[in-house]
């Protein structure tokens, strides 16, 4: 089984919708991040957790918000999705001291129509 | 504010040759530069990564060259093959932290 888990692999909603994209995690690092790429500008942080209880804003954070219900999972939602948050999502987790590796997971495909 | 520039966008290379990517980086306050190789419908995975105190890394065909004055890191990727064929990301961490900030990226083509 994969490491790193996101659900749903492909979503196509409508402008105004509310929607929520999942991360699971099985390497039990207390680290988590979403990330989403887009061509050209490669992948931008959107929020980042240390822990459970350090949820932090990345570089494009507005207009999506995070939860992180336990160690291993991580949520994204956007409140009011809008046609310029289509894009690839990416969950990633990264554990230890020092040096460190980003485990990605697969990716969601979100389209707003 | 892109504090990671990546060239080039796109890039065709022929089976065999050398392909090579750069990337610059203009803050100073970064302690670690991995790169990292996504496959089409893939997440990216790390390839290979560097700390500033080092001027070069090998493993395999893959090396990073690593040039702290210039504020500058490539990868060079020898004797190309067509399953290389992938985006490629190169990242650094800001010191002190565990966050990434990413290049644009660069998708490698190698011609069989």
């Amino acid at each position: 089984d994969a490491d790193v888990t996101q659900t749903p692999r492909n979503r196509i909603t409508k402008t105004g919708k509310r929607i929520m994209l999942e991360c699971s995690q099985t390497k039990g690092h207390d680290r988590m991040y979403w990330y989403r790429q887009d061509p050209g500008l490669g992948l931008r942080l959107i929020y980042y957790s240390f822990d459970v209880k350090d949820i932090n804003k990345g570089e494009i954070s507005d207009g999506y918000s995070v939860s992180r219900q336990a160690q291993a999972k991580f949520s994204l939602s956007l409140e009011s999705a809008i046609p310029n948050q289509t894009a690839l999502y990416f969950c990633a987790t990264s554990g230890g001291v020092g040096i460190d590796t980003q485990y990605f997971g697969p990716g969601t495909r979100l389209t707003v129509l | 504010q892109q504090q990671v520039k990546q060239s080039p966008q796109s890039l065709i290379v022929q089976k065999g040759g050398i392909s090579i990517i750069n990337c610059a980086y203009e803050n100073t306050a970064f302690d670690y530069f991995p790169w990292y190789q996504q496959f089409p419908g893939k997440g990216p995975a790390l390839l290979i990564a560097i700390r500033p105190d080092v001027s070069e890394k090998k493993e395999g065909r893959f090396t990073i060259s690593f040039n702290k004055s210039a504020k500058q890191f490539s990868l060079h990727i020898m004797d190309s093959q067509p399953g290389d064929s992938a985006t490629y990301f190169c990242a650094a961490r800001s010191s002190g932290t565990y966050k990434y900030i990413f290049g644009t990226g660069t998708r490698l083509k190698v011609l069989a």
